[in-house]
């Protein structure tokens, strides 16, 4: 079992319809989380970074993390088609590497 | 402008030739680690270090070495590439351990 699953998709939306995306992940000793954003054939972009349970937001995107069932969430509001991308989720413990999801690509279409 | 850079953007190479991407920060970051992206796979780590002289391997490390004698840089070496290696590699930075990582463009490496 993979430390961090995450869908891969694709996943297709249209214009302005909020976006759900979704990981598990396996390590209860996991502390911190982030989302990152990656656009065809450019490096991954951090959206997000979260250090506890709970909801936090910038702008159109929140990052949702429930430590009790090792759930991570990125909801974005009002999708734009330049939000079309992958997305990847990210967890890591302490001085541990960080682990990554398989990323879930998505379009919105306009 | 605070970046990662990497060199070169693109390389095609053939199997035992030995060769080196090279991986720099501007941001005084003190960990610096190498993915490698695969279709279905996603990213996965190859090395990482902690600080200067200090390095560990990640979840991928076979075929490869790494070497950080400034803080600034954190190349990656192929000793001798594989076919297998081929492969979209990434460097990152972040401040601290568990910090916010920050990426460079990438290197498409493809290996014949």
């Amino acid at each position: 079992q993979k430390e961090v699953e995450q869908d891969p998709g694709p996943l297709s939306v249209p214009e302005g319809a909020i976006v759900s995306l979704n990981c598990t992940y396996s390590n209860s000793a996991f502390q911190y989380f982030m989302w990152y954003r990656q656009y065809s054939r450019k490096g991954p972009e951090l959206l997000m970074y979260t250090y506890s349970s709970g909801n936090k937001e910038d702008g159109r995107f929140t990052a949702q993390v429930d430590k009790s069932s090792k759930y991570i969430s990125l909801f974005i509001r009002d999708s734009q088609p330049s939000d079309s991308a992958t997305y990847l989720c990210g967890s890591g413990q302490g001085a541990q590497k960080l682990v990554f999801g398989q990323g879930t690509r998505l379009t919105i279409n306009p | 402008e605070a970046q990662v850079t990497q060199n070169p953007r693109y390389l095609i190479t053939v199997t035992g030739k030995k060769l080196t991407v090279t991986c720099s920060q501007n941001m005084n970051h003190e960990y610096m680690s190498w993915y490698r992206q695969d279709p279905g796979l996603g990213l996965r780590q190859i090395y990482y270090s902690m600080n200067v002289e200090v390095t560990d391997k990640g979840d991928v490390p076979e075929g490869y070495k790494v070497s950080r004698k400034e803080k600034r840089n954190f190349p990656l070496i192929l000793e001798s590439p594989s076919p297998n290696q081929t492969s979209l590699y990434f460097c990152a930075s972040s401040l601290w351990t568990g910090g916010e990582q920050y990426f460079g463009p990438g290197t498409r490496l493809t290996v014949t």
